[in-house]
């Protein structure tokens, strides 16, 4: 069974450009959830989709945004970046996604310059 | 605010030796409590405790919760330099919210030295 993909693997942008990054999550998975990972702050919670809807969302700016398609896949895009949005960006999945094992993709690691 | 603590934050030990990492939480709906292993990519699932399951073991690691002390705790032995990663203890609430169905710690940094 193939684990969760996140595409691309690696990204650099400048300030101020946009970036959409992309989550396949286990199939039969619903629920997506997206972390941003820093070294300082560690995982910190984005948003979660399950059934094409956004369920729950974290305290991040308007700037970061997802949605999720009718297959489950999901996208995550950052507007307008800036340097402090350097980081790991993790997606996962899980099968309902409250409170139960959630499995990670391998992260797309966005540079900012 | 819900939190998770983990302790300690780093770690340095010899092969060999055995290993507890600390973890413990304040939340207002607990359902579970998660361990993953991070190494240089996704966090690996290693147990889910639960009201039902407070204690798993697997090959050189277990782990117990205790509902009472809201607290777990990890324990390595036999450690290998395999082992050498970050360990996220994650606390999974019946009710997500801002902080997500998974609210995770800092992670414990282990290093094994040979």
């Amino acid at each position: 069974k193939a684990g969760v993909t996140q595409t691309p693997r690696y990204l650099i942008k400048t300030r101020g450009q946009q970036v959409t990054l992309s989550c396949s999550p286990i199939s039969g998975h619903r629920s997506v959830s997206w972390y941003q990972q820093t070294p300082g702050q560690g995982l910190q919670f984005l948003f979660e989709y399950f059934s094409e809807t956004q369920r729950n969302k974290g305290n991040f700016p308007g700037r970061f945004s997802g949605r999720q398609f009718s297959n489950s896949r999901s996208e995550m895009n950052v507007s307008t970046l800036e340097l402090g949005d350097s980081a790991l960006y993790l997606c996962a999945s899980s099968l309902a996604g409250t409170g139960g094992s959630q499995h990670f993709g391998d992260g797309t690691r966005l540079s900012i310059l | 605010e819900d939190k998770v603590v983990q302790s300690p934050l780093s770690l340095v030990v010899h092969e060999g030796d055995t290993v507890t990492l600390n973890c413990s939480y304040e939340v207002t709906n607990f359902r579970s409590l998660l361990w993953y292993k991070q190494e240089k990519k996704a966090p690996t699932f290693l147990f889910m405790l639960t009201s039902s399951g407070i204690e798993k073991k697997s090959g050189r690691l277990s782990s117990i919760l205790d509902k009472k002390e809201l607290s777990s705790i990890l324990n390595i032995t036999a450690t290998q330099t395999g082992d050498s990663a970050i360990y996220l203890c994650a606390v999974g609430l019946n009710y997500g919210g801002s902080q997500g169905n998974l609210i995770f710690g800092k992670g414990t940094k282990l290093s094994v030295k040979p």
